[in-house]
């Protein structure tokens, strides 16, 4: 039973638009979200958080929105760089718990 | 700068073999995971530690054990390796969070560890 999904497992979009990253979840406890970037042969790297009080948090080109009634989180990387393209994955926590998604393999195409 | 190590980058073990991943991190950390990530299936939870001697089992803990004598390094020990646990491990380690749970603050991932069980 997953409790997180990012139902695409592949994204591609052109250099300079911006990308559009999906996250579901289904398990009302989890109150804090996490999103992680991985490149091949590292571990990955933290991003961006958002807690459940709020409904946007912004770092730069970065920015997470939750959506609490439909249990949906998203990530909006604008603009996207070269750089950008690594698996992205969110995390939900709560109640003593933190599930990853399996992960969507972004590519950013020239 | 965080750093978290992984004694090994790649590790090529038998079946019915004591395996043991050795993770340090340099930052003071209270809390250490392990995860394994598979294809298709994301990262997922094996272990963490709160604290020095204490652990929690995570998702999936059957057929692993952990060891957390001092507060930088954090073991995971497969006591009999089988051909199921061929994976990418990876650890982690973080603050506490602002309620004081171990999950509600990022974790900074070492390398990972590739581990083949023939």
């Amino acid at each position: 039973d997953q409790q997180v999904k990012q139902n695409s497992p592949s994204l591609s979009v052109q250099e300079g638009r911006i990308s559009i990253l999906n996250c579901d979840y289904t398990n009302s406890m989890f109150d804090y979200f996490l999103w992680y970037k991985k490149y091949p042969a590292e571990g990955p790297t933290f991003l961006i958080s958002i807690s459940s009080i709020k409904d946007k948090n912004e770092d730069g080109r970065f920015t997470v929105f939750l959506n609490k009634s439909a249990k949906h989180l998203s990530l909006h990387i604008v603009p996207s760089q070269p750089g950008d393209s690594a698996v992205y994955f969110c995390a939900a926590s709560g109640d003593d718990k933190i599930i990853f998604g399996k992960g969507t393999r972004l590519h950013i195409l020239p | 700068d965080v750093k978290v190590t992984q004694s090994s980058r790649y590790l090529v073990k038998r079946t019915g073999e004591k395996v043991f991943l050795e993770c340090v991190q340099d930052m003071d950390h209270e809390n250490m995971f392990w995860y394994r990530q598979d294809p298709g299936l994301g990262l997922r939870l094996i272990y963490f530690s709160y604290d020095v001697k204490m652990k929690e089992k995570g998702d999936i803990p059957e057929g692993y054990s952990v060891s957390r004598e001092k507060k930088e390094r954090f073991s995971l020990i497969l006591e009999s390796a089988s051909t199921n646990q061929t994976s990418m491990y990876l650890c982690a380690s973080s603050f506490p969070g602002a309620s004081g749970s171990p999950v509600y603050n990022e974790q900074f991932f070492g390398p990972g560890t590739r581990l083949t069980v023939l």
